[in-house]
């Protein structure tokens, strides 16, 4: 198994475009948790799905949306897309809701322009 | 408010002295606390959680709720041990909804 997967690994926009971020977990794993990192900062919570439902959310406004889907992949979306957008988008799953052990991925660099 | 402090950007010390990463938070109920781990060129891992109690490579952390502490600690620091620390505390909201809350994190550097 080769871990938590994440694409693109790089991704340049523009102000005002969107963006679509893609996560595959570890196999046998339901949750996925999506987080954000600025340089300098620790990783921010941004959602947590858990069998299809979204089962937590941080301090995001609503440009940000995800979804999970029947093979647990996930997909985060952010529209409207801002300078202060540009960070590390990090994946992370897990067996369960719980967050007690969470798997990361190496992450999606967003540089918004 | 619920959060994480880690106090230090950079910690900075010598092959086989003691090692001491501080975290304090601030949670109002009951605090589940892990550090997590970021190796350079790799991913972020998760190091110890306090709920298992456990010792990972030399590395322990007690959980003090009356300090709201959970200082990470090894007695004598090697040279791998050098990477990015993150402390991280676990939210639980109503409806089973979770969220992680982690640190800016402390950078350790273990010279020879």
């Amino acid at each position: 198994d080769a871990g938590v997967t994440q694409s693109p690994t790089h991704l340049i926009k523009t102000r005002g475009q969107q963006v679509t971020l893609r996560c595959s977990p570890i196999s046998g794993h339901k949750s996925v948790s999506w987080y954000q990192q600025v340089l300098g900062q620790g990783p921010q919570f941004i959602f947590q799905y858990y069998e299809k439902e979204e089962r937590g959310r941080g301090n995001f406004p609503d440009r940000f949306s995800a979804r999970q889907f029947p093979n647990y992949s996930s997909e985060l979306n952010v529209n409207a897309l801002l300078l202060g957008d540009s960070a590390l988008y990090l994946c992370a799953s897990s067996p369960t809701s719980a967050l007690n052990e969470q798997f990361f991925g190496p992450g999606t660099r967003l540089t918004v322009l | 408010a619920q959060r994480v402090t880690q106090p230090e950007k950079l910690l900075s010390v010598f092959k086989g002295a003691p090692v001491e990463l501080k975290c304090n938070y601030s949670y109002s109920g009951s605090p589940e606390l892990f550090w997590y781990v970021q190796y350079s060129r790799q991913r972020l891992q998760l190091l110890l959680r306090h709920i298992s109690r456990e010792s990972i490579k030399g590395f322990t952390a007690d959980l003090n709720k009356g300090e709201t502490s959970f200082h990470l600690k090894k007695p004598f620091a090697q040279e791998e041990d050098s990477a990015m620390y993150y402390c991280a505390l676990r939210s639980r909201a109503s409806g089973g909804y979770n969220k992680l809350i982690f640190g800016a994190g402390t950078r350790l550097a273990v010279h020879p």
